[in-house]
């Protein structure tokens, strides 16, 4: 079956650092990915997705990259901020007539000034 | 709504009592999903409603749970003879045609 594996947080940064959150997926066919992030008191919501290999998914200064050969799509921003303190969830989609998101487990991000 | 409203946001019970959650999603979103986030797991699916076509319950933990969902409103989840491995967060999300999911910020179960 499908699965995603995130690294385990929390993650402590300063404010201004570099950020990368990895994760690794396992599934059938060819899987769209997503990066989900929630906000403290908030719902979950999407922060950026790649649907095939070598995409790029960007938003808010945040990027990752689909990568096939390595089954990863790992979260990077070069200069976090207070504000980008939250949970993120990496998730796939698989290809099966309509979006059953897998979700890894989320990993906590605090950035302090 | 602007969003996805789900209600209680916080439920404590005593095990054995049944417990009805309710989401209202996005106005015009055929898709409704339920998940549930038990501490430091990951979302976990249980159900899917899309449009007027048969339930995907393939998520469903145990025949204790069930939803409904009539037409393109409102989902109720119930849980029956809650036990305390049911406590968790239950998350509701909704979508159009795509696979953008907008979700609510969840009922925090908690089975004493």
């Amino acid at each position: 079956g499908n699965s995603v594996t995130q690294m385990e947080g929390p993650v402590t940064l300063s404010e201004e650092a570099f950020l990368t959150i990895n994760c690794t997926y396992t599934a059938t066919g060819y899987p769209s990915l997503f990066w989900y992030v929630q906000y403290p008191g908030e719902g979950l919501q999407l922060l950026l997705k790649a649907t095939k290999a070598d995409d790029k998914g960007s938003n808010k200064g945040f990027e990752a990259t689909y990568r096939k050969e390595t089954t990863s799509f790992h979260l990077e921003k070069g200069s976090v901020q207070v504000s980008d303190s939250a949970v993120y969830f990496c998730a796939l989609s698989d290809r099966s007539g309509y979006s059953t998101l897998t979700f890894g487990k989320g990993t906590m991000l605090l950035v302090s000034p | 709504g602007a969003g996805v409203s789900q209600s209680p946001s916080n439920k404590v019970t005593e095990k054995g009592k049944d417990v009805e959650l309710r989401c209202d999603p996005i106005s015009g979103h055929t898709a409704l999903y339920w998940y549930r986030q038990r501490l430091g797991q990951g979302l976990e699916f249980l159900i899917y409603f899309q449009g007027n076509s048969a339930p995907d319950k393939s998520g469903l933990p145990s025949d204790r749970f069930s939803a409904e969902r009539t037409g393109e409103s409102v989902s109720t989840l119930t849980i029956q003879r809650t036990q305390q491995e049911d406590s968790a967060v239950y998350l509701c999300a909704s979508s159009s045609r795509n696979e953008k999911l907008f979700f609510g910020s969840g009922t925090q179960l908690s089975v004493l």
